[in-house]
């Protein structure tokens, strides 16, 4: 079965630059979410989208900004990086009718030097 | 969303079942008990979810007590593979259409051969 796909599953940036991660949601799925989890921590909730509107924000920084697109993928923006955004960023999916069920991708890992 | 309380670790045997304890004493009548775990450094998976009767999937089994105060998430004959932080989360799915996730302590399970 298809599963949630990102893009790039690696990625070192220097301070100061900007940052593009891509999820791709399961087939037909129509919510996106976005994780941080840095190193040792629980993963932190970032922002949703259903129907490509913004549905809910947790701690996301004012640095980031994401959308979700006509195809439903979303893209995760992040400029000025900092040290501390070095971390694992994980997009997941969900038919929101369908309840409960996150399926998360295999995450991105970011390291800002 | 109700507060979880599960403790930070355990270690169970490979081949036994692993019983993993999640308190939820304010939880409220609308909300669900879910279970996720994340293997390392991989996205969190779900694994079961419930409202008050007990569930079994072919993940595992969760039992919920009558008062709904608290839960445990039973994986009968664990392998090596479930080593994993165990998340216990509890909300109401009705609550904001956006259903972020939010992923307190959990527990550290290690199957030991």
């Amino acid at each position: 079965a298809a599963g949630v796909i990102q893009s790039p599953r690696h990625l070192i940036k220097e301070k100061r630059e900007t940052a593009t991660l891509k999820c791709y949601p399961i087939p037909r799925h129509d919510t996106v979410y976005w994780y941080q989890q840095g190193p040792g921590q629980d993963p932190q909730f970032l922002i949703s989208f259903y129907e490509k509107m913004q549905s809910d924000k947790g701690s996301i920084p004012d640095r980031f900004s994401a959308q979700q697109f006509s195809d439903y993928h979303s893209e995760l923006n992040m400029s000025s990086l900092e040290l501390g955004d070095s971390a694992l960023y994980f997009c997941a999916s969900s038919l929101l009718a369908g309840g409960p069920m996150r399926f998360f991708g295999p995450g991105t890992r970011l390291t800002v030097l | 969303d109700a507060k979880t309380t599960q403790p930070p670790s355990m270690d169970c045997a490979e081949g036994r079942a692993a019983n993993l304890p999640c308190n939820h004493s304010t939880i409220s009548g609308n909300e669900y008990v879910y279970w996720y775990r994340q293997i390392h450094s991989q996205g969190p998976q779900y694994i079961i979810h419930g409202l008050k009767n007990n569930e079994t999937n072919e993940m595992a089994s969760l039992i919920i007590t009558e008062d709904r105060k608290s839960s445990t998430l039973i994986l009968p004959h664990a392998t090596l593979r479930d080593t994993a932080v165990y998340y216990c989360i509890v909300r109401d799915p009705r609550d904001n259409q956006g259903g972020k996730l939010i992923f307190g302590q959990g527990t550290e399970l290690s199957v030991k051969p």
